[in-house]
């Protein structure tokens, strides 16, 4: 079965530092992995995907992800964090049953510091 | 793009009582889903349709809960009764094929 884990509950980083979440992945087949975002109060935001390509994604707001075949691992980094980037993060996974179900992980909170 | 339309965004109301929950989705999506967010349970798949048809509805509590997709631009989330238990803030995301999911701003649902 498909899924993702998000091992950390909570990341603080301070402002200007660069940031890592982390996601690791399980699936059967070619992976298709997602970040969203959920500001307070709000839905979750689509950030990037990968499907093939480069290894190195590009997405909203300055953030990229780093696939890993060998690790099974999809990180959410961004080089200089913003006060603005506190949020919680999701980490996903499509289902290979449906063109567009897809599977979230736990979330995992970002706090920034001034 | 008026992206994906919730209503209520806030419900409170007392045990017992019947809640609807409204979703207008993104016009030419094909794919609405439905989800529930808790503390303790995080982000939970109830149910999906695809071209206005219940594809899974294994997420789906139990049967004080239904939904419906009566057309393209419109489907609804029912409790009946509800339960204090029902607490969350409830998610209508749709989506065009494979295509990433859009989120509305949910409906915090607190049940007394």
């Amino acid at each position: 079965a498909q899924s993702v884990a998000q091992p950390e509950d909570q990341v603080n980083v301070a402002e200007g530092n660069p940031l890592t979440v982390k996601c690791t992945y399980s699936v059967s087949g070619n992976p298709y992995l997602f970040w969203y975002v959920q500001y307070p109060n709000r839905g979750l935001q689509f950030l990037l995907k990968y499907i093939t390509g480069d290894n190195l994604v590009k997405g909203s707001y300055g953030f990229e992800a780093e696939f890993n075949k060998s690790q099974t691992s999809f990180h959410l980094k961004k080089p200089s964090a913003l006060v603005s980037d506190s949020a919680l993060y999701f980490c996903a996974v499509r289902d290979p049953s449906s063109a567009s179900k897809i599977i979230f992980g736990s979330g995992t909170r970002l706090s920034i510091r001034p | 793009d008026a992206g994906v339309i919730q209503s209520p965004r806030h419900e409170v109301t007392e045990m017992g009582q019947e809640v609807t929950l409204r979703c207008k989705p993104i016009s030419g999506h094909d794919y609405l889903f439905w989800y529930r967010q808790t503390m303790m349970r995080g982000l939970e798949l109830l149910i999906y349709f695809n071209n206005n048809v219940p594809i899974d509805d294994s997420g789906m509590p139990e049967d004080r809960f239904s939904a419906k997709m009566p057309n393209a631009s419109f489907s609804t989330l029912k409790i009946q009764p509800s339960e204090p238990r029902d607490s969350a803030v409830y998610f209508c995301a749709s989506a065009h094929g494979m295509q990433p999911q859009h989120f509305g701003d949910g409906t915090r649902l607190s049940i007394l």
